[in-house]
Formats: C-alpha cells, sequence, structure tokens
C-alpha cells in the first residue's frame, strides 16, 4: 500500500457545486496532516491543516477518519479560481513529510 | 521577504555537467528538505535535514549529494548529469510544533531543470 493515496482525478465541477475527495495513509502511527493546493507551475501551498475532530476554513472543511486512515476535504459553492491539484499530506514524527500524488480539480463555468 | 528562496528558477545544462541548487530560508526552521517533482508531478521527497544532520535519503542516486552549511541553507549538487534528472525540484522547510510534529512545511518557488 502506498504511503499517501489519492484518486488523481481530474474532477470536472461546474461552479457553484460542491465536491469532495478523500485521500488515505498507510501508516497508523501518523498523527499530523495537512491538505495543500499546487497550482500549475508553481509551488504547493498549504490550504489547511486537519485536525482530529475535523475543521472548517470558509468554503473548506477537511476531516480525518483514524479508524480507516484517510482524510478528506470538501469544498462548498467551488469557485473558477479553486481550479488547482489539491496534495494530501502526512507530516510524521521520522521527519518525513510525504505528499499523495494529487488530485486535479478543474471547476467548469 | 521570501520565506523559503532557491536558485536558480530555471537550469538549462548538458548530459554530464555537474550543477548546483541553493536553498535558504528565513523561517528559523530545523528542517529543510529537497523533492523532486517529476513529468508526472509526483512529488517525491529526497533529503531531510534536521539542524545541518542528514536525517532521511530516500534512495537517491549518489549523483545528487545535499549540503547544510548551517540550518538556514540546504543547497543539492549534481554531478554527471543524466536525461532523466530533468524535473522541478523543490526545496521546502519545517519547523517543530507540539509534540514533536512538524509544522507545515514552507516551499521554495522550485527549480526547473532541463538537461539536454
Amino acid at each position: 500500500r502506498k504511503e499517501v493515496e489519492q484518486d488523481p482525478g481530474p474532477f470536472n465541477v461546474p461552479e457553484g457545486a460542491t465536491v469532495a475527495f478523500n485521500c488515505t495513509y498507510s501508516n497508523s502511527a501518523s498523527q499530523s496532516f495537512f491538505w495543500y493546493r499546487q497550482d500549475c507551475r508553481k509551488e504547493p501551498k498549504l490550504l489547511m491543516s486537519v485536525y482530529s475532530s475535523g475543521n472548517e476554513d470558509g468554503r473548506f472543511t477537511a476531516q480525518l477518519n483514524r479508524a480507516s486512515q484517510y482524510i478528506s476535504l470538501l469544498i462548498r459553492d467551488s469557485k473558477l479560481s479553486d481550479s488547482a491539484t489539491y496534495l494530501c499530506v502526512d507530516s510524521r514524527r521520522d521527519d518525513k513529510i510525504i505528499f499523495g500524488k494529487g488530485t486535479r480539480l478543474h471547476i467548469l463555468p | 521577504d521570501t520565506a523559503v528562496s532557491q536558485t536558480p528558477k530555471y537550469l538549462v545544462t548538458q548530459m554530464g555537467n555537474d550543477k548546483s541548487i541553493k536553498c535558504e530560508q528565513n523561517l528559523g526552521h530545523d528542517t529543510m528538505y529537497w523533492y523532486k517533482q517529476d513529468s508526472k508531478k509526483f512529488l517525491k521527497i529526497m533529503f531531510s535535514y534536521n539542524n545541518k544532520e542528514l536525517i532521511i535519503n530516500e534512495t537517491v542516486p549518489n549523483r545528487f549529494s545535499p549540503k547544510s552549511p548551517d540550518k538556514a541553507h540546504l543547497n543539492l549538487h549534481i554531478n554527471s548529469l543524466e536525461l532523466g534528472d530533468s524535473a522541478v525540484y523543490f526545496c521546502a522547510s519545517a519547523g517543530t510544533g507540539s509534540w514533536g510534529m512538524n509544522t507545515e512545511a514552507f516551499f521554495g518557488q522550485g527549480t526547473r531543470l532541463t538537461v539536454v
């Protein structure tokens, strides 16, 4: 099983819709997770941390399910500017920060 | 002020050459990384340094040699460049938060290396 797995997409979603993607991780001892966003030909940037109790930041909600070892990202009322690749990240205690391969999202006008 | 800066942004070179990429962070972080993002866009960890010490070496060919003169700098030297080395190389840094866990990583803008 890969360390961090994501559906590569692309997800083609009309503007205004809600979209969700999941990511699974293999290390049951992992405790710290993030979602990053990467625009074409740019560096990855932090979108949000993922807390055990779930957390929300505006239109974005992140959830962590430890029992099933997955994290999720929900985007409500999607905007054209949300088009990007979303990277799931497992930040481990052994100083390894492992990225998933990313999920491509295209918001359609 | 740029938090993580790497130079050069673009690097085009011939096979067999030796080249270096420099990275500096002004965030006071203890841990720095090199990642390679290939044409398939997979961001793969290469090296991790914590306080100038090598922590992770992810089976990278020994033509790649990282060097950390101090904890704010992590440079990457590549010997005998090959066509397959063409990729975008990202430097990143992260701090240490509660319980010894890494805080989020901040990335440099990337170095697009093309070997011809």
